[in-house]
């Protein structure tokens, strides 16, 4: 079984100030760990994942993500916010079920940023 | 190749039309998937295919009707849809049989299908 949950709704922050969005995990066997970005009335881009390589995992517009065994995160930062990251950013784990990947989604987050 | 194409990008349809919406890739992939994003919510899932077979059907109304062609083309046949039924309907694909936490599990999203029920 696995499960994702992402601890914010909505988050604020001010242009060039650090992100933060919290992600964390359940899964019975070693998951794959991915971030998605959707823009308002846009597909999903991935920005990111995790498939049991490097712990710190670099993205594309410069977000990166941590994953954290003991502590079942996967929380993902920018150090720096711009305009265009105002967004719906979703965390996603991925799993085998047998002939396909069962991919579970987080329940979103949206993040906001203030000029 | 890591695209996921779906035609059409828009798509507009009364409730007494027959309609389908299609998704392609070409990256040798065996899993492909249709979901339902409604506004402000994460995808759901619909159906799953594998290997060309249906193995998945999340109670989904049998207004929609999942098809499978090829490994490389899935089709979403709409028939007598509700207003209620307008979304954004996203295809993806993955590797058919992959190991847990390897290098091949991602999911490939299209840009999906924006649907409105009139």
């Amino acid at each position: 079984a696995q499960s994702v949950t992402q601890l914010d709704s909505h988050v604020s922050v001010s242009e060039g100030t650090p992100v933060l969005l919290r992600c964390n995990y359940s899964s019975s066997y070693s998951p794959s760990l991915f971030w998605y970005v959707q823009h308002p009335n846009k597909g999903l881009q991935l920005l990111l994942k995790y498939t049991s390589a490097a712990t710190l995992v670099k993205g594309i517009n410069g977000f990166e993500a941590e994953f954290k065994k003991s502590e079942t995160s996967f929380h993902l930062t920018k150090p720096s916010a711009h305009m265009s990251d105002a967004a719906e950013y979703f965390c996603v784990v991925s799993g085998p079920s047998g002939g396909y990947q069962k991919v579970t989604f987080g329940t979103g987050t949206k993040l906001q940023v203030i000029p | 190749d890591t695209e996921v194409t779906q035609t059409p990008k828009h798509l507009v349809m009364g409730m007494t039309n027959k309609k389908s919406l299609k998704c392609e890739q070409h990256m040798g992939h065996r899993a492909m998937y249709w979901y339902k994003q409604k506004a402000k919510k994460p995808p759901e899932l619909m159906f799953v295919y594998s290997y060309e077979k249906l193995s998945i059907n999340e109670s989904v109304p049998s207004r929609f009707s999942p098809e499978c062609p090829n490994s490389s083309l899935l089709n979403l046949h709409l028939h007598a849809l509700q207003p209620e039924d307008s979304a954004l309907y996203l295809c993806a694909s993955s590797q058919g049989r992959a190991r847990a936490g390897g290098g091949d599990t991602e999911a490939f999203f299209g840009q999906g299908t924006r649907l409105t029920v009139v």
